[in-house]
């Protein structure tokens, strides 16, 4: 079955650019989705197929999907940004997720 | 205010069964196809279950396949994933999942039910 790797957890400066990967077999070829999730909180979709962001979502959220790796670009990171990140894929008719990453913003 | 609130959630002993139940609200149910997915305490996301916009096409994660059954009943507005042979790994948060349209990307989650599972 399809697996996506995610680093446990990455630290950013704040008002620093926070990038977090989603490797994958080929990933380019798949819609990626990302999702944040903070403590206590259901997850929100904040990047889906690849670079687009839904309506609220700040600017300051980015994707990019190239080669093996699916990337998520925060910038000018916040402190509201601290939380679990997710990435999805879909792989035939089942969903995947990657094991989440835990920013922290210094 | 477009929301869901999932129900149901409880304290079950291994072997037994329970109900869930979303309650979708500020938008048109009928036209979107839904998902059930889980969240162990301090775990990962995992999908459980997805159901068409009718209710005619189900699919299932290959460890639940044969133990859980989702539904919906658009005319009461409500989706359903009914549980049965639970073991202590079905231990989670379930979220109700609106699928955006396109199908491919979960717009919009609930806040969760837990189910636990302990003699």
């Amino acid at each position: 079955s399809y697996e996506l790797t995610q680093p446990l957890s990455v630290s950013v400066a704040l008002g620093q650019t926070a990038r977090i990967s989603c490797g994958g077999n080929n990933i380019e070829n798949r819609n990626v989705h990302w999702y944040q999730q903070k403590p206590g909180q259901a997850p929100v979709l904040v990047i889906y197929r690849n670079t687009n962001r839904p309506s609220g979502i700040p600017e300051r959220f980015s994707g990019s999907n190239s080669g093996n790796t699916a990337t998520l670009t925060i910038s000018r990171a916040q402190a509201g940004d601290e939380a679990a990140y997710y990435c999805q894929v879909w792989d035939s008719l089942t969903a995947i997720f990657g094991g989440g990453t835990k920013l922290t913003v210094l | 205010e477009v929301q869901l609130v999932e129900s149901g959630g409880a304290v079950v002993q291994p072997g037994g069964s329970l109900r869930l139940s979303c309650a979708p609200s500020g938008f048109t149910f009928e036209d979107y196809t839904m998902h059930w997915v889980r969240q162990a305490p301090g775990k990962g996301l995992e999908w459980v279950s997805i159901i068409s916009w009718d209710g005619r096409n189900t699919y299932y994660a290959d460890s639940m396949k044969d133990r859980f059954t989702i539904s919906r009943d658009n005319s009461k507005n409500s989706l359903y994933l009914q549980m049965q042979s639970l073991t202590t790994e079905d231990s989670a948060f379930y979220y109700c999942v609106r699928a955006a349209r396109g199908g491919d990307a979960f717009d919009l989650w609930g806040q969760g039910t837990m189910v636990t599972v302990s003699s």
